[in-house]
């Protein structure tokens, strides 16, 4: 099971919007809306920010947002804040029982 | 609060073995689900295998990677989950998180494992 396909990077000012893209097959979504993503910064444990595509957990802000079209997931940050500097990854149900996480993605605040 | 602590990492060599433990408390444990997930140095996430709860049979499931050499096991009364990890590798070196649930809630703060000669 390969790793969900992810860019390395992506970047922009405070206030601007973002979006993280992670592709993977048919397989690896899995015909299930059982798509995560996850914030980590350096040196801490990864914190759920998405769940199944677009729920936001508690405590989350609604500047985090989920989508998916097809084999592609999508994360967007709107209003992007010195604190949202961070590795972020997306994770998938891929049947059977198992998990496949994305490659990751540094985001950086300009 | 919902506390995850991971712990019995350290140096093994290639061939070696390890157990982790992973003490859970703040929640019900015995309803949740409880993954391994593991980071190599520098590198991303790495979904290594989970355990059930009672109500699915207690059965795990894992990475291939890992098949046939990681066992996760776990005890309800003491509120923990296990990781045996026998015919250990290079490749294995990785900080080595537990996290509930399908959507990996929650996290501990990891036990790093270094598998080299």
């Amino acid at each position: 099971q390969s790793a969900l396909t992810q860019p390395r990077s992506v970047s922009g000012s405070p206030g601007q919007s973002v979006t993280i893209s992670c592709t993977g097959t048919s397989s690896d979504f899995s015909g299930y809306n059982y798509v995560s993503w996850y914030q980590q910064h350096p040196g801490k444990a990864p914190k759920l920010m998405i769940y199944d595509v677009s729920k936001r957990p508690s405590g989350v802000p609604d500047r985090f947002s989920g989508s998916k079209s097809g084999n592609t997931a999508s994360l967007t940050i709107s209003g992007l804040q010195a604190e949202d500097e961070a590795d972020y990854y997306c994770c998938s149900y891929a049947g059977r029982y198992t998990y496949v996480f994305g490659s990751g993605t540094e985001v950086t605040v300009l | 609060e919902v506390q995850l602590v991971e712990s019995g990492g350290g140096l093994v060599k290639p061939g070696g073995s390890l157990r982790l433990s992973c003490a859970a408390s703040g929640f019900t444990f015995s309803d949740a689900w409880v993954s391994w997930v593991r980071q190599a140095p520098g590198k991303g996430l790495e979904w290594v295998g989970h355990i059930k709860n009672k109500a699915a049979g207690w059965t795990t499931d894992y990475a291939a990677p890992v098949k046939g050499r990681f066992t996760i096991s776990r005890d309800d009364s003491k509120n923990t989950v296990y990781l045996q990890m026998n015919s250990l590798k290079t490749e294995d070196t990785a900080l080595y998180y537990c996290a509930t649930n399908h959507n990996f809630d929650y996290w501990g703060q990891g036990t790093l494992v270094t598998v080299s000669s």
